[in-house]
């Protein structure tokens, strides 16, 4: 069946360190694919989003990659901050309607 | 800038009870969204609402739960008979458009507590 999920559940990292944070899906036909932030008590933040006819997209210290071959996306952090730890979730979205499919999402915790 | 809003922020109900969770979308959109994050877990999709109907539904989104835009403003969430399995963070989300290439835009959620 469809799912979209990510690699690893926790992730710890120096402030000023990049970041990268992976994820894997299954359903091919998926035509666009967004990084969400959720910090604690809040909703779902948008960070970035790629299109499945690209590899690559960034964007003000994040850039998001796909690859098809393997179904993986990606997203990178540049010189990640205190204000960054979050948990991080990808989702893909497909068809008209706009129904977005998430993964388990991955904890981000920085290190001052 | 234009955020969505829930209230209330947390529910507690007791088993069976009705609740009623609110939602007041971005104002010029026309897509929306409900989904339930079960603590730890992956958000979910619930169901899809446009034109005064629902779009499309997930196998969550039983005979037990339903939702209305009963104003130009509101749009609400109903679970008629709650269990102690509808525990859960409940987002409300809108959109401009249903297509692909349009962010949703998420409330800060209802967290319900069903004891």
């Amino acid at each position: 069946g469809e799912s979209v999920g990510l690699h690893l559940p926790t992730l710890s990292v120096q402030e000023g360190d990049n970041s990268i944070i992976n994820c894997a899906y299954s359903n091919s036909a998926s035509d666009y694919f967004i990084w969400y932030k959720q910090e604690s008590g809040k909703g779902p933040q948008f960070i970035i989003d790629i299109r499945s006819n690209m590899d690559k997209r960034q964007g003000q210290r994040v850039t998001v990659l796909l690859n098809k071959t393997v179904k993986h996306l990606s997203l990178q952090i540049a010189a990640t901050q205190p204000g960054d730890s979050a948990v991080y979730f990808c989702a893909e979205k497909h068809n008209q309607g706009g129904k977005l499919i998430f993964g388990q999402g991955t904890e981000l915790s920085v290190k001052p | 800038e234009p955020e969505v809003t829930q209230t209330p922020s947390h529910q507690v109900t007791q088993m069976g009870q009705e609740v009623i969770l609110r939602c007041v979308p971005i104002s010029n959109h026309l897509y929306f969204y409900w989904y339930r994050q079960i603590l730890g877990q992956k958000v979910e999709f619930l169901v899809s609402f446009y034109n005064n109907e629902i779009s499309e539904k997930s196998e969550i989104f039983d005979d037990q739960f339903s939702v209305e835009r009963p104003d130009g403003s509101n749009f609400t969430l109903k679970i008629r008979s709650t269990k102690l399995e509808d525990s859960a963070m409940y987002f409300c989300a809108s959109s401009v458009s249903g297509t692909v290439a349009y962010e949703q835009y998420f409330g800060p959620g209802t967290r319900l507590t069903v004891t």
